[in-house]
């Protein structure tokens, strides 16, 4: 079975600056999905980025990019010049490439941005 | 394009009683999964539905059951409930087939208490 892990509970940034949150996950597939998502207080997830692992080149989406390592099963966010509406819980999951819409989620980091 | 709704938002129930929750996708998305989200066990998959079947199916007892329409809206059931049911109820929706892969857009989720 497959699981998820995230090691930060918290992290905190400073306004414009750079912060890295932490996932790595277990897996004895080649081929799957890992997605960030955000979950701010109106409760609603919102999709951060995404990364195929059959793709090499990291993700990246305007301040957000991520550091896939695939051999390390490793999958880190950054998040560059840090808004304060960016302070929500991130939460890391994966997909089996099967046709399957089953999210396994990690338990989140939460993530205070101070002015 | 409207986004994935879900009824109601707030919910309080005796322990015992039966509760209904609904999920309205996205317009033309056929996939519909549903999670549970606690502060002690996280995230977790509960099924998901894709053209009225249910394709996957989590680790939860046979009080919880869902069912998808022909228009995609999706319920969930959970009868003789327990005080540990309390929990957000996040659904999520996606074109089915290979859309999942993009992504999901979530609702807002409904938050049962149980007292």
């Amino acid at each position: 079975a497959q699981t998820v892990t995230q090691s930060q509970p918290e992290m905190s940034v400073q306004e414009a600056e750079t912060v890295t949150l932490s996932c790595t996950y277990d897996t004895s597939e080649s081929d799957y999905y890992l997605f960030w998502y955000k979950q701010p207080p109106s409760r609603q997830m919102i999709l951060v980025i995404r990364q195929e692992a059959y793709k090499q080149q990291n993700a990246t989406e305007n301040r957000f990019s991520v550091n896939f390592q695939k051999a390390a099963k490793s999958f880190s966010l950054k998040i560059s010049d840090s808004q304060l509406g960016d302070a929500a819980m991130y939460f890391c999951a994966y997909r089996s490439a099967v046709v399957t819409d089953k999210l396994i989620f990690g338990t989140g980091t939460r993530l205070q941005v101070f002015p | 394009k409207a986004g994935v709704t879900q009824t109601p938002r707030y919910l309080i129930k005796t322990r015992g009683q039966q509760v209904t929750l609904s999920c309205s996708p996205i317009s033309g998305h056929r996939s519909v999964s549903w999670y549970q989200q606690t502060p002690g066990q996280g995230l977790q998959f509960l099924f998901e539905y894709f053209s009225e079947t249910q394709r996957n199916k989590g680790n939860f007892p046979g009080r919880f059951s869902g069912r998808q329409f022909s228009n995609s809206r999706s319920e969930m059931n959970v009868s003789t409930l327990e005080l540990g049911d309390s929990a957000l109820y996040l659904c999520a929706s996606s074109s089915g087939y290979t859309g999942g892969s993009y992504g999901y857009t979530f609702g807002s989720g409904t938050r049962l208490t149980v007292v």
